[in-house]
Order: structure tokens, then C-alpha cells, then sequence
């Protein structure tokens, strides 16, 4: 079964570093999303990605982060000089179409820790 | 403000009980509306979703939903627990007025006790 995949599952890195969370969606599918979820809190909406464009983002997603499509396969969020409270499970989800059309397939997160 | 609500925290059943995880919305737009589970260490999968037409839709793993639009609830129930469905449990809603996104509930914590 096609399945979101996330790379690296754990992260640990200094404040002010920059980090690049890794995902590859499933291969046909057209929508990318970042979500993520700071221990005990809700999951939250950053970003969503079509057509090689970001299509929608939140107030979380200023401009400490970025997201790319480097090539066909790849999905990437970029986060520019960490701070302690960016430490958070971030997941990679997509879609073949919209969320009000189709489902979102989750990956298994990354567990970012900025210490 | 728009939100969804999940309003046990935790949940406890004994295995081969019956089981309902309550959601609720405040949302004015037609919602599409989801199920997610996440077991520990482990990412969202997706139980079942409600798109339109019936109302009780059916998931994996043996769990059913009911789309209730005068109670602006979708609660997900599973007629004989087993040991292995203890997870987190996310509810979340998509709707056109929210845009092409989903906000959770804040879950439910799903503990099975044999």
C-alpha cells in the first residue's frame, strides 16, 4: 500500500540551527501538507503546496520557514534559526485532490527537538 | 470561533466493551469529516471519512461513524474493543469555508483495559 514516508523520524538539533524535514508523498498524489504538533497541544495546519506553489499557510508559517519541491518525488520543510518552542512532531501529509474531495495520507512524523 | 471538540481527554473501556469517541464541530458550511488514529510512535492513519450520502459510514478495523448534522456531531464507535485499539483518536474537519485544510479536535486517549 502507498504510504507517506518521513526521514529522519528523530531530530535533535541547537537553537538557532537550520534543519530540513524530508518527506516523499505518495507518487500521485498532487496536494502536500505540513502539520505539526507540539507535545500535549493539537495538531496544527502550516502550509499546504500545489502546483509547485504554496497554496495555503498559516500564521504559524512565517518566514523562520520555507517549503520546496526540489524534484518529483521530494517534499521539504526548511526551518531558518530554530527556537526552543519550534520543537514539535511535524508530520508530511498529501492528497490526490483537495481536502474536500479526498482524504490526507499522514506520515509517521518527525520529532524535532530544539535544545 | 470555528473549531472542532473532542470532549473526553481519556477514555478508558475494557477489552470486548463497546466503545463511542465524541466529536463535535462549530462550523456553518457543509463539513467533510474525518477520523484519524495514532498508535504510539506511530503517524495519523486514517479510520474513515464522511464526504456526503449516508450518514453511518464505515471504517477500518471494524470502527463505524455517524455523520449527525442537527447535533453538529460525528462520533466513532467500535461495538467490541480489542487490546490493540488502544491509540489516540483525532477527530477533523474540512470544510470550503476553512479552505483546503484540516483542523483536529485536540483527541481522545483511548486506554483498554483486559
Amino acid at each position: 500500500e502507498p504510504e507517506v514516508t518521513q526521514t529522519p523520524s528523530h531530530q535533535v538539533t541547537q537553537m538557532g540551527q537550520e534543519v530540513i524535514l524530508r518527506c516523499v508523498p505518495i507518487s500521485n498524489h498532487l496536494y502536500f501538507y505540513w502539520y505539526r504538533q507540539i507535545l500535549g497541544q493539537k495538531v496544527e495546519f502550516l502550509v499546504s503546496f500545489y502546483n509547485n506553489e504554496i497554496s495555503e499557510k498559516s500564521e504559524i508559517f512565517d518566514d523562520q520557514f520555507s517549503v520546496e519541491r526540489p524534484d518529483g518525488s521530494n517534499f521539504t520543510l526548511k526551518i531558518r534559526s530554530t527556537k526552543l518552542e519550534d520543537s514539535a512532531m511535524y508530520f508530511c501529509a498529501s492528497s490526490y485532490q483537495g481536502l474536500l474531495n479526498t482524504e490526507a495520507f499522514f506520515g509517521q512524523g518527525t520529532r524535532l527537538t530544539v535544545v | 470561533a470555528q473549531s472542532v471538540t473532542q470532549p473526553d481527554i481519556h477514555i478508558t473501556v475494557s477489552e470486548g466493551a463497546s466503545l463511542e469517541l465524541r466529536c463535535n464541530y462549530s462550523y456553518g458550511a457543509t463539513p467533510y469529516l474525518f477520523w484519524y488514529v495514532q498508535s504510539p510512535g506511530q503517524g495519523l492513519q486514517l479510520l474513515l471519512k464522511y464526504f456526503s450520502g449516508d450518514t453511518l459510514v464505515q471504517g477500518i478495523k471494524g470502527f463505524e461513524a455517524e455523520f449527525k448534522r442537527s447535533q453538529s456531531s460525528f462520533n466513532l464507535r467500535k461495538p467490541s474493543v480489542h487490546w490493540s485499539d488502544a491509540a489516540e483518536y483525532f477527530c477533523a474537519v474540512a470544510t470550503m469555508e476553512y479552505g483546503n485544510k484540516l483542523v483536529f479536535g485536540a483527541g481522545t486517549i483511548l486506554r483498554v483495559k483486559s
